[in-house]
């Protein structure tokens, strides 16, 4: 158990569809990340949120809305995706004051055809 | 550009010693990490270096050169469990994490 969560576990959407990834920490953390992890490929870090603002944006598209309501909560709206984000979700939080650990959730296997 | 480099894929020989390598080229450096990953699994982190030299943490032992921008993870007396992607990231400038594409480590009996 991490003490981060994430729901689904896996995700089947055609490009049409509108779907929402959520990942849930119970670690007391004020960071929280969305990352993408494509086979064979680094992580990309998507979106970052320090105390619910969202600090970071790494150029990813709009079809990618990221919503945070509170600092234990972190959603991933997904709308018109495309086969190529086909990919491993991962969510990650941390404390921002102790920047050198991240702890991850389990991820989304999203598969979009 | 910022680049992490570590080879694709390693074998190892249960309860032997392997070497995985990292050189990394980043805009600042704030700390060079480990992650291990099994299969269908999230990443868990396994170590931090931002001085150099050696960290020794049980089986496993992590080394940093900042001067030569290099990093290595040391696994010892390797047992089956060991087998996973081994992820080497570095904290730039901005403190955000750079992450190599893993080495994916297989253990032979």
């Amino acid at each position: 158990e991490t003490g981060v969560t994430q729901t689904p576990r896996h995700l089947v959407m055609g490009m049409t569809n509108k779907k929402s990834l959520k990942c849930e920490q119970h670690l007391g953390h004020n960071a929280m990340y969305w990352y993408k992890q494509s086979a064979k490929k680094p992580l990309e870090l998507m979106f970052v949120y320090n105390f619910k603002e969202q600090t970071e944006n790494n150029s990813v598209p709009s079809r990618f809305s990221p919503e945070c309501p509170n600092s234990s909560h972190l959603f991933l709206h997904l709308h018109t995706l495309q086969p190529e984000d086909s990919a491993l979700y991962l969510c990650a939080s941390g404390k921002i004051e102790v920047y050198n650990e991240q702890f991850f959730g389990p991820g989304t296997r999203l598969t979009v055809l | 550009g910022q680049n992490i480099d570590q080879p694709t894929e390693m074998t190892a020989t249960e309860g032997a010693i392997v070497q995985i390598n990292c050189t990394y080229q980043t805009s600042g450096f704030n700390g060079l990490f480990w992650y291990q990953q099994h299969a269908g699994e999230a990443p868990t982190f396994l170590s931090y270096n931002v001085l150099d030299g050696l960290e020794e943490k049980g089986r496993f032992s992590s080394f940093l050169s900042r001067s030569k921008g290099y990093s290595y993870l040391l696994l010892k007396e390797l047992q089956m469990k060991d087998s996973a992607s081994y992820l080497c990231a570095v904290g730039d400038s901005n403190y955000q994490l750079i992450w190599g594409a893993g080495t994916k480590l297989i253990i032979k009996p």
